[in-house]
């Protein structure tokens, strides 16, 4: 079983902020979390990754409260190129185990 | 270019017919994994491979086999294909085991008929 608990799915407009949540609650101590897109008919790319508290890059933000058991995935002002599955990461020993993901449909 | 590349893109054979995906990494990357995807269940991961000569399990390896005799490659191998491994599978890769960076394939469409 994936350690990661995602929405299925999500709907946002133009120029909106969209955060999804990811529910982590087994995360060991030395886990890191990633996040990546992937757009239909093409392997998952790399978004984000990060330990605790905030992480931001060029792409998105990535919010990991004190305790870690969940990781929210912000992207701000959304156009209509990232409609796509978002998935949350969190490996398991060595096994990188995903969950279903979170598909976001961006609407005009 | 930085790059996992697998072939062939696409795939249809018949049931029986042993086949193998073939994926290589340049990037030197120790670690190494097989993904099968289908509608609704997300990614599984089929193999994975710590270094050469080191190959694990899974979530659903069975009907599967890999091997690791170089670092660059981990075909992933099906001797017998049944219908029910009809599905995109990717190849990924990473520096280390310990690195949850992926870099991904662009994916092989396969269908067992």
């Amino acid at each position: 079983l994936a350690k990661t608990t995602q929405p299925i799915s999500m709907d946002s407009y133009e120029g909106q902020e969209v955060n999804i949540t990811c529910s982590h609650n087994n995360i060991a101590t030395n886990d890191y979390i990633t996040w990546y897109q992937q757009f239909p008919s093409q392997g998952p790319r790399f978004i984000i990754q990060g330990y605790k508290t905030k992480v931001t890059n060029e792409v998105a933000s990535l919010f990991i409260p004190a305790d870690r058991k969940s990781s929210t995935l912000s992207l701000p002002r959304v156009s209509l190129s990232d409609t796509a599955v978002y998935y949350c990461l969190v490996k398991e020993n060595n096994d990188m185990r995903f969950g279903a993901g979170t598909r976001l449909t961006v609407k005009p | 270019e930085a790059q996992v590349t697998q072939n062939p893109r696409y795939l249809i054979t018949v049931t029986g017919k042993k086949l193998t995906v073939t994926c290589s990494q340049n990037m030197n990357h120790e670690y190494m994994s097989w993904y099968r995807q289908d509608p609704g269940l997300g990614l599984r991961q089929i193999y994975y491979s710590m270094n050469v000569e080191v190959t694990d399990k899974g979530d659903v390896p069975e009907g599967y086999k890999v091997s690791r005799k170089e670092k660059r490659n981990f075909p992933l191998i099906l001797e017998s294909p049944s219908p029910n491994q009809t599905s995109l599978y990717f190849c990924a890769s990473s520096l280390i085991a310990t690195n949850e960076k992926l870099f991904f394939g662009s994916g092989t469409q396969l269908s067992v008929l």
